[in-house]
């Protein structure tokens, strides 16, 4: 147990369905993350978000879209998807000073058919 | 941009038996973390060590950042120790917010 809770664990979707990825963390953090983990490469960053403010976002396409409610909460809004979207999607979250060490969720794994 | 590579890329091993695994960094870094991706995706931060030695139970942790490498050591290897182990540095030629990832070393351990 991280402090970092996902809903929900698995997804399966088709390209045209619309959904969401909840993330929440008990940490007392102030800095969430969004990143995809896809077979055979490496993490990759997709949204940060610093006291509820998006700090980075490293060119995502528009169908994914991130939301972020309070400091504690972390959405990723999902729709019209490409198969090639399937991946492990994970949320992590810091503490704002402490130079990012990162406290990951489970993973929602995905899979767009 | 830096470059950060880890070795052995796979290792196998017998339950027991003691590991060394390796980063290292082409630039200076202003941290540095390791992680157990265990086989149902779930990362765990084991250290944040930008230098120095640090021990957490059967795992422990050197950074030498003056030679660019930091060494993650697992003794006495138990069956749930199997996974990805990722090193992850703060380069500060990038952004506030993003760490560059190795590619892991993937450890099994057999019974």
């Amino acid at each position: 147990e991280t402090g970092v809770t996902q809903t929900p664990r698995h997804l399966v979707m088709g390209m045209t369905n619309k959904k969401s990825l909840k993330c929440e963390q008990h940490l007392g953090h102030n800095a969430m993350y969004w990143y995809k983990q896809s077979a055979k490469k490496p993490l990759e960053l997709m949204f940060v978000y610093n006291f509820k403010e998006q700090t980075e976002n490293n060119s995502v396409p528009s169908r994914f879209s991130p939301e972020c409610p309070n400091s504690s909460h972390l959405f990723l809004h999902l729709h019209t998807l490409q198969p090639e979207d399937s991946a492990l999607y994970l949320c992590a979250s810091s503490q704002e000073g402490v130079q990012k060490r990162l406290y990951f969720g489970p993973g929602t794994r995905l899979t767009v058919t | 941009g830096i470059q950060v590579e880890q070795s052995p890329p796979d290792l196998i091993l017998q339950e027991g038996a003691n590991s060394t695994l390796r980063c290292n960094f082409s630039d200076s870094v202003n941290n540095l973390q390791w992680f157990h991706q265990n086989p149902w995706g779930q990362l765990i931060n084991l250290f944040y060590i930008p230098s120095g030695t640090k021990q957490n139970g059967r795992l422990s942790a050197t950074t030498v950042a003056t030679e660019r490498y930091s060494l993650l050591y697992i003794s006495s290897s138990q069956t749930t120790d199997s996974g990805v182990y990722f090193c992850a540095v703060d380069w500060p030629g990038d952004s506030n917010y993003q760490l560059i990832w190795g590619a892991g070393t993937k450890l099994i351990i057999k019974p």
